[in-house]
């Protein structure tokens, strides 16, 4: 089984609709991460979590919310869809060394219409 | 803002060529690390080069770091079609905490 898993794979969902993107892990690391890449631009990071208390902004947090309901599980939600929201998603995960060397998952592909 | 920047955007070389990726940054950085894309697929770790060393390998790996010119390079000897991917770099900023990751470069093998 894969160590960091992403549910759904795929969805296309309307403008203005709530939507949800979820993540688990079974490496037992501390740090997970939600990433988006769009085409030329590169990974930026959404937000990220040191612990299921410790939850910070990263470049591109606007117009998203995140929930670490455990170690093991991190949720990126998007309130209100956006077509410019349209990218891969990725969630990854680091344990706390120091060195941050990252786990992906397979990544989530969102189209907003 | 992108730490990094990776040159060339784009590489096509033939099989069993070696191919070279450049990465540059901007600011000081405890690691610089390596990842690999297959298309639409999550990153893979490659190999992790600290602040402190100038050079690594890792099977058919080489990664060199500069940290005077705040560079870093990838070496890829005697490709391989399976080498086809995106290539990225990925500081970790001291103070930051957190990887800040470059553009990529697309890698082409042709057989």
């Amino acid at each position: 089984d894969a160590d960091v898993t992403q549910t759904p794979r795929n969805r296309i969902t309307k403008t203005g609709k709530r939507i949800m993107l979820e993540c688990s892990q079974t490496k037992g690391h501390d740090r997970m991460y939600w990433y988006r890449q769009d085409p030329g631009l590169g990974l930026r990071l959404i937000y990220y979590s040191f612990d299921v208390k410790d939850i910070n902004k990263g470049e591109i947090s606007d117009g998203y919310s995140v929930s670490r309901q455990a170690q093991a599980k991190f949720s990126l939600s998007l309130e209100s869809a956006i077509p410019n929201q349209t990218a891969l998603y990725f969630c990854a995960t680091s344990d706390s060394s120091g060195r941050l060397e990252q786990y992906f998952g397979p990544g989530t592909r969102l189209t907003v219409t | 803002s992108q730490q990094g920047e990776e040159d060339p955007q784009a590489l096509s070389i033939q099989e069993g060529e070696n191919a070279t990726m450049n990465c540059s940054y901007k600011t000081s950085i405890n690691n610089l690390q390596w990842y690999r894309q297959n298309s639409g697929r999550g990153l893979v770790h490659l190999i992790l080069i600290r602040s402190n060393e100038r050079e690594k390998h890792s099977g058919r790996l080489r990664v060199t770091l500069d940290t005077s010119k705040k560079s870093s390079s990838l070496l890829i000897t005697a490709s391989r079609a399976a080498d086809t991917a995106s290539y990225f770099c990925a500081t970790d900023p001291l103070g930051a905490q957190k990887l800040v990751f470059g553009q990529g470069t697309r890698l082409t093998i042709n057989p």
